[in-house]
């Protein structure tokens, strides 16, 4: 019974690439949310989804970034042209209800180091 | 904007001693309220949820939860050097929005 699936664990990019990061929700949920955490700081709300629909995105930067959930496959969270600022570990979530309980369940999140 | 005020802490305490964490919020409209850890380099887990005004008790561990002061709490009783962490609240109003986190730390 697997839980929230992210890869890659760990990510390094050089200044200006592209970063995919990629999560599965739990069997059965199907919402996702995606968290970002630099060090030493809490969690910073970025987008919420569900299955072909972005709910949320309130939180996320107005550029370079973006974040699908297909119909079929893992949600994605995109980032271009990455700087320094972007290194963060990047948690995602799921949720079975309709609505956000509190209940979420996290992956074990990707670290992104940007060189 | 809504917002979340943890103390971050740290928090030290002997082993067996009580560990009170705090969090103040700005979101009237938030009816539930949930206490994650997070130890270091991991990723948060769900430890309570609390709904209702007064108090709900788990094992070591008790939510407080007062909505006229917009205030919520976690007591750990009897702490253990396991306990070291940092305990994240969220209540949620919407989307989860999360405090900075109140980091713990348990002597032996």
């Amino acid at each position: 019974n697997a839980g929230v699936m992210q890869n890659p664990r760990h990510l390094v990019r050089r200044r200006g690439q592209e970063a995919r990061l990629r999560c599965s929700p739990m069997k059965g949920h199907s919402h996702v949310y995606w968290y970002r955490q630099l060090p030493e700081e809490g969690l910073k709300f970025m987008v919420y989804l569900q299955k072909e629909n972005i709910i949320d995105e309130s939180g996320m930067p107005k550029e370079r970034f973006s974040a699908e959930f297909p119909k079929e496959g893992p949600s994605i969270l995109r980032i271009q042209q990455v700087v320094r600022g972007d290194s963060a570990a990047y948690f995602c979530a799921s949720s079975p209800r309709d609505s956000p309980t509190g209940e979420l369940f996290f992956g074990e999140g990707s670290r992104l180091t940007v060189l | 904007q809504k917002e979340v005020e943890q103390n971050s802490g740290p928090l030290s305490v002997p082993e067996g001693a009580i560990a009170s964490l705090n969090c103040t919020y700005s979101d009237r409209g938030s009816q539930s309220f949930f206490w994650y850890r997070q130890y270091s380099g991991k990723s948060p887990e769900l430890i309570m949820s609390i709904y209702s005004n007064g108090d709900k008790e788990d094992g070591r561990f008790t939510a407080q939860l007062n909505k006229a002061s917009q205030y919520v709490s976690l007591l750990i009783r009897d702490s253990q050097p396991s306990d070291s962490a940092t305990y994240l609240c969220a209540p949620n109003g919407g989307n989860l929005i999360f405090g900075k986190g109140t980091k713990l730390s348990v002597k032996p």
